[in-house]
C-alpha cells in the first residue's frame, strides 16, 4: 500500500506570495489532517479535513486554509506569506480521523520564506 | 494556561539500558494519549496509544504509563539499540475533540 505522499517537497517563496501544498492519503483513508512543524513551537494542528469537510482547526490566521476533494486528497493554501510562515508542513490521513485510528504521516514539504 | 512538555535537552543512554521519556500535561482532560517516534526528515510514525482508563500499554521493547492524577505519561525503551536513536513525540487528544496537541520532542541517542 502506498504511503502519504505530498508535493512538492521543497518550495521556496517570497514574502507577500501565496502557496499552495498538495497532500495524497493513503488509499481508503478519508480524514487528512495538517500540521505545521517549527524548531520552537514543536508540531502544530493547523486542521483537519473528513469527506471534504472541515471538521476541527487549530489556532492559526485565516491566512491558512485547505481544502479536501472527493478523492480525500487535500490542499492546504496559505495567502500573503510571512517570514514566520517558514516551516515543514506536515499532513497525516486515517480511516476517520478517531482517536483511536493510527495517523500516518507524509514527508513533509519544506517551505522557505524569504 | 494549556501546555505539554517533554524533556527538552537531550537524552544520552548506552546500548542495552532502558530509556525513559517524560511527557507532562497542564490544563487538558486527554482522552488518549499517543507516542510518534521522528526520525531527521522524515515524518512522525505512529508508536502506541494509551486510553485515559489506561494505566500501561506495551509492545515489544515498547512501554508506555499514563498517569492522569500526576498528568504524566512515561515511555519507556528497554534493551534499547542504536537504531533507536530518534526524536520521540508525545501527543495528546483532548477529550470531546478530535485535535492532536503535540509536545516538542525529546532527542534520544543510543550510545553503542
Amino acid at each position: 500500500k502506498a504511503g502519504v505522499t505530498q508535493t512538492p517537497r521543497y518550495l521556496i517563496k517570497t514574502r507577500g506570495q501565496q502557496v499552495t501544498l498538495s497532500c495524497s492519503p493513503i488509499s481508503g483513508h478519508r480524514s487528512v489532517s495538517w500540521y505545521q512543524q517549527t524548531p520552537g513551537q514543536g508540531l502544530q494542528f493547523l486542521f483537519e479535513y473528513f469527506s471534504e469537510t472541515q471538521r476541527n482547526k487549530g489556532n492559526f490566521p485565516g491566512r491558512f486554509s485547505g481544502r479536501q476533494f472527493s478523492n480525500s486528497r487535500s490542499e492546504m493554501n496559505v495567502s500573503t506569506l510571512e517570514l514566520g510562515d517558514s516551516a515543514l508542513y506536515l499532513c497525516a490521513s486515517s480511516l476517520v480521523g478517531s482517536p483511536t485510528d493510527t495517523q500516518y504521516f507524509g514527508p513533509g514539504t519544506r517551505l522557505t520564506v524569504l | 494556561s494549556q501546555k505539554i512538555e517533554q524533556n527538552s535537552e537531550a537524552l544520552n543512554i548506552q546500548e542495552g539500558k532502558t530509556a525513559t521519556l517524560t511527557c507532562n500535561y497542564t490544563n487538558y482532560s486527554p482522552a488518549y494519549l499517543q507516542w510518534y517516534r521522528q526520525d531527521p526528515g522524515r515524518g512522525p510514525v505512529f508508536l502506541l496509544l494509551i486510553r485515559e482508563n489506561e494505566k500501561e500499554k506495551r509492545k515489544e521493547r515498547l512501554k508506555v504509563t499514563f498517569d492522569t492524577t500526576l498528568k504524566q505519561s512515561l515511555f519507556h525503551i528497554t534493551a534499547s539499540q542504536p537504531a533507536d536513536s530518534a526524536t520521540y513525540l508525545c501527543a495528546l487528544v483532548p477529550s470531546g475533540t478530535y485535535k492532536y496537541i503535540f509536545g516538542t520532542g525529546t532527542r534520544l541517542k543510543v550510545l553503542a
